[in-house]
C-alpha cells in the first residue's frame, strides 16, 4: 500500500530533550516535506526536500533541522525542543518538485513539550 | 509573499443543501490551487486541484471548485452536502516561481447537521 509513515505518533518529552520524529515514503517520491499544524494558523511549511542531499526552509524553521540522506526517509530533528513547539506535525512527499503535484501525508505526530 | 485566505472559520449547512467553502489567494504569476480535506485525528487528503485549463474542476466525494482569476478565488462546492463531509477543510497554493513551497489557509471546520 501506497503510503507516509510516521513515528511515533503521540509523544511527550521535556524542554532541552533532544528528539527525532521519523517519517518514510514507499512511493520513490523525490519531494518530501514538512509541517506543522497550530489552530487558527493552519499548515506551516518547515523545512522540505526537492531529493536526496537537497533541502530547503520554509516558512517556520526556527528550532528545527532536517536530512535527507535516502530517498524514502525525511527525519525532522528538534535538537533543544522548546513548549512553543508543541504541535501537531504531518509529513508529506509528492513525486517530484513541481508546483503542480499532489502532496501525500502522513497521519500526523502529536507532540508535547513540557 | 504568496499567500492563502479562508475568510471563514466554520460554515454550518444542513444535509442535502449545497455547501461552499470559500478560498481566495494573493496574485503572484499562476498559481496552482489545491484544495485537502483533514478528517478527526487524521492526515491531510487531497480533494481536487486547479492547474489550467477548465475553470471548473472536479473532485472526490462529489466537490468541485471554481477558479476565477479576477476575483483570485477558488470557492469549494458540492451541491448537496452530506453528515460525512463534516472535517476541516484546508486551500493550498504553490507558484512555478518557488515550487517548494506549499502556502495553506487557515482552514475552515464544515458541520453538516442531520
Amino acid at each position: 500500500e501506497a503510503q507516509v509513515t510516521q513515528n511515533p505518533r503521540y509523544l511527550i518529552t521535556v524542554t532541552g530533550k533532544k528528539l527525532t520524529v521519523t517519517c518514510s515514503q514507499n512511493m520513490n517520491h523525490e519531494y518530501m516535506s514538512w509541517y506543522r499544524q497550530d489552530p487558527g494558523l493552519g499548515l506551516r511549511q518547515i523545512y522540505y526536500s526537492m531529493n536526496v542531499e537537497v533541502t530547503d526552509k520554509g516558512d517556520v524553521p526556527e528550532g528545527y533541522k532536517v536530512s535527507r540522506k535516502e530517498k524514502r526517509n525525511f527525519p525532522l530533528i528538534l535538537e533543544s525542543p522548546s513548549p512553543n513547539q508543541t504541535s501537531l506535525y504531518f509529513c508529506a512527499s509528492s513525486f517530484r518538485l513541481a508546483a503542480q503535484e499532489t502532496q501525500y501525508f502522513g497521519p500526523g505526530t502529536r507532540l508535547l513539550v513540557l | 509573499a504568496q499567500s492563502v485566505a479562508q475568510p471563514e472559520d466554520q460554515v454550518n449547512v444542513a444535509e442535502g443543501n449545497p455547501l461552499t467553502v470559500k478560498c481566495t489567494y494573493s496574485v503572484s504569476g499562476n498559481p496552482y490551487l489545491f484544495w485537502y480535506v483533514q478528517y478527526p485525528n487524521r492526515g491531510l487528503q487531497f480533494l481536487l486541484k486547479y492547474i489550467t485549463g477548465d475553470n471548473l474542476v472536479k473532485g472526490s466525494y462529489g466537490f468541485e471548485a471554481e477558479f476565477n482569476k479576477s476575483q483570485t478565488s477558488f470557492h469549494l462546492k458540492k451541491p448537496s452536502a452530506l453528515v460525512s463531509d463534516s472535517a476541516l477543510y484546508f486551500c493550498a497554493v504553490r507558484f512555478n516561481t518557488n515550487a517548494g513551497k506549499s502556502t495553506f489557509g487557515d482552514g475552515t471546520t464544515l458541520t453538516v447537521k442531520p
